[in-house]
């Protein structure tokens, strides 16, 4: 089945630095990916929709300058988590859709959980 | 907005008996419902997806039931195992104008003793 692949997993990082989370297809090809987040004992909450050569669409109340998302090849979405703080801290889950699969459910990372100090 | 409630929160139960978890939408409105698993600290496992013309799907030991005029679905685990201990999450999908979303639901944690 469809696979993808989410890199780090576990994060820690300094207040004011920008780390990047990396998103990928491993099996087939996205032209959609969507990036949750989601707070202990909480749900999901998507962030944004990030589009293959374009623009990421972005939910309301998510900070576009804040979370940057490139979609820049099929396989391959990134967010990077800009001059982050410590309210930043959470678990980022990225998530795509096998345009070819039969049935049309959608594949998660594995999550990266993000340590702001 | 679309807006998914799960009951309950939480749910121990010891290992053998069977369960019912619980997964309401406010609109009809979906393209399909997905069952997902997470263990912590972990990714999202599908589980059963259910279209929207759907009554039921089955996996091994799982069946999902979805009345989509009512908006519910239901996921029907049998003989828990302590393997089965995660929190299980649904998901509708529904078309938007700018593309597919799915709208998660706020969980059901799961614990099964020995």
């Amino acid at each position: 089945g469809a696979v993808v692949s989410q890199h780090p997993s576990r994060v820690i990082c300094k207040s004011g630095t920008s780390v990047k989370i990396e998103c990928r297809s491993l099996d087939f090809q996205a032209t959609t990916m969507f990036w949750y987040r989601q707070f202990p004992k909480k749900s999901l909450m998507l962030m944004a929709t990030s589009n293959e050569g374009s623009k990421a669409t972005y939910e309301q109340g998510v900070e576009k300058d804040k979370f940057l998302i490139n979609h820049a090849s099929l396989t391959l979405s990134t967010l990077t988590v800009t001059s982050a703080h410590p309210e930043d801290s959470s678990f980022y889950i990225c998530s795509a859709r096998d345009p070819g699969a039969t049935v049309n459910g959608y594949t998660f990372g594995s999550g990266t959980r993000l340590t702001v100090v | 907005k679309q807006e998914v409630t799960q009951i309950p929160a939480a749910l121990s139960v010891p290992e053998g008996e069977n369960l019912v978890l619980n997964c309401s939408f406010t609109d009809s409105a979906i393209y399909n419902l997905q069952w997902f698993r997470q263990d912590p600290g972990k990714g999202l496992t599908s589980l059963l997806l259910i279209q929207s013309s759907q009554r039921e799907q089955t996996s091994g030991r799982l069946n999902a039931s979805l009345d989509k005029s009512s908006g519910r679905s239901t996921l029907y685990i049998a003989a828990s195992q302590p393997g089965d201990s995660a929190t299980y999450l649904c998901a509708v999908r529904r078309i938007t104008g700018g593309g597919n979303k799915l709208t998660f639901g706020t969980g059901t944690q799961l614990k099964v003793e020995l």
